[in-house]
């Protein structure tokens, strides 16, 4: 059982290029969501997701896209990287209960972005 | 949208003593509250949550309580110890339907 895996660990990008950072889950998740952690900021989400083919916005999601075609994968989508989104990302994954309640969040392992 | 402010963001405290990190939430439709522990360079972890309907959980040298009315959640740690230090964040959310917000984060250490 591997639970959420990102891919890449570590990536430089040059201003103006775009990337796809990976995230993947095993554990049937339906919620997926990624953050980005900046020092002093804690982690802000991004986009999130509560189930295949759904997708929104969280608190900071300009100059990046989701799509959530399958309950396993939720990548994410630098469009033209911009030295602000210089950060270290956090995909995670949990699922909802009936009731509506969720359980623990996991966490991917992050990936350290630098955009120069 | 809901906004959780986490306070203090740094606190040093002697080993033995105990710490207390304070959040409050703003929409008072949330219903879960997680605090997570992230040590240098790790992921986060989960360590405690709780539910609305309750008003404090303890797991052995850690609890939480959860004021609705005031809208705030605290996490109590303990007889502290060296590996109590870490970067403590705090989160709220409404429900399966919902995004988790979390805190800024609290560093903690702990003097020897």
């Amino acid at each position: 059982n591997a639970g959420v895996t990102q891919t890449p660990k570590f990536q430089v990008l040059k201003t103006g290029q775009s990337m796809t950072l990976q995230c993947a889950q095993d554990m049937n998740h339906e919620y997926m969501s990624w953050y980005r952690q900046d020092p002093g900021m804690g982690l802000r989400l991004i986009h999130y997701s509560v189930g295949a083919g759904i997708t929104d916005q969280g608190e900071v999601p300009n100059g990046y896209n989701v799509s959530r075609s399958t309950t396993e994968d939720f990548p994410l989508r630098l469009l033209s990287a911009a030295p602000s989104q210089t950060s270290v990302y956090f995909c995670a994954s949990s699922y909802s209960r009936t009731g509506g309640l969720y359980t623990e969040a996991f966490f991917g392992q992050g990936t350290r972005l630098t955009v120069v | 949208g809901e906004n959780v402010e986490q306070h203090p963001s740094t606190l040093s405290v002697q080993e033995g003593d105990s710490a207390v990190i304070k959040c409050t939430y703003s929409d008072s439709a949330s219903n879960y509250f997680p605090w997570y522990k992230q040590e240098l360079g790790k992921r986060p972890q989960l360590i405690i949550d709780i539910r609305s309907n309750v008003g404090e959980k303890k797991d052995q040298r850690i609890a939480v309580t959860l004021n609705k009315t005031a809208k705030h959640f605290s996490l109590h740690i303990t007889e502290t110890q060296p590996e109590d230090s870490a970067v403590y964040f705090c989160a709220a959310s409404k429900g399966s339907a919902s995004k988790i917000i979390f805190g800024s984060g609290t560093r903690l250490s702990i003097r020897p």
